[in-house]
């Protein structure tokens, strides 16, 4: 099963900043947090990873607690584009495990309006 | 960017025919996986593959399923015997190796509609 709490929805105006919060209260000290995201029945999309500092790239931002037990994404500008089901997962990486299989919940279905 | 390509993007089969889905990793990627997708439900894990053999698959991988990767280059899942609970999408995954903190490249999927 899953190791992540997600909200099971949530709604976003065009253009402002999506946060999606993510509480993985679980996880041990290793493990990464990867958020992925599904566009209607397309097949999941990478978005970030990352294990205690906060990250950013070309699609998101990557905020984790200090304590790890929570994150957040953040989408800085949305578009309707990014209407979507968002996945959190916490993973050990594969240079200590090999690669390993993904555990997706039910994530939480962004919808951003116009 | 390179992609996962897999075809065909919708099959519609009869219960008790066999199915081939076709998928195309990317070319430098060592580790490949399967997913599927019940319409409504959770993103499930089937099986993945190096090294030209299963390192792990899932209880609903039975022995009506196998996969391969004939070429080099297609890797392919085969169920030999369709029931109609097989209907769902379809998800080939691929990823460059370990060594690192690497995201999948999952393909577009395969709907697969079982009658």
């Amino acid at each position: 099963d899953a190791k992540t709490t997600q909200p099971p929805s949530m709604d976003c105006a065009e253009g402002r900043a999506a946060n999606l919060p993510c509480n993985h209260s679980t996880i041990s000290g290793n493990e990464y947090v990867y958020w992925y995201r599904q566009i209607h029945s397309q097949g999941p999309q990478y978005i970030i990873h990352g294990l205690k500092n906060n990250e950013t790239n070309e699609m998101a931002s990557l905020i984790i607690t200090e304590d790890r037990k929570s994150s957040t994404l953040i989408l800085p500008h949305a578009t309707l584009r990014d209407t979507a089901v968002y996945y959190c997962i916490v993973r050990v990486p594969d240079y200590l495990q090999g690669a390993q299989k993904l555990v997706f919940g039910q994530g939480t279905r962004l919808t951003i309006n116009p | 960017e390179p992609e996962v390509t897999q075809t065909p993007s919708h099959q519609v089969t009869q219960m008790g025919q066999e199915v081939i889905l076709r998928c195309v990793p990317i070319s430098n990627h060592l580790y490949f996986y399967w997913y599927r997708q019940i319409l409504g439900q959770k993103v499930e894990f089937l099986v993945s593959f190096y090294n030209n053999e299963i390192s792990e698959k899932s209880e609903i991988f039975d022995d009506q399923f196998s996969v391969e990767r004939p070429d080099g280059s297609n890797f392919t899942l085969k169920i030999r015997s369709t029931k109609l609970e097989d209907s769902a999408m379809y998800f080939c995954a691929s990823m460059p190796r370990t060594g690192g903190t690497y995201g999948y490249t999952f393909g577009s999927g395969t709907r697969l509609t079982v009658v």
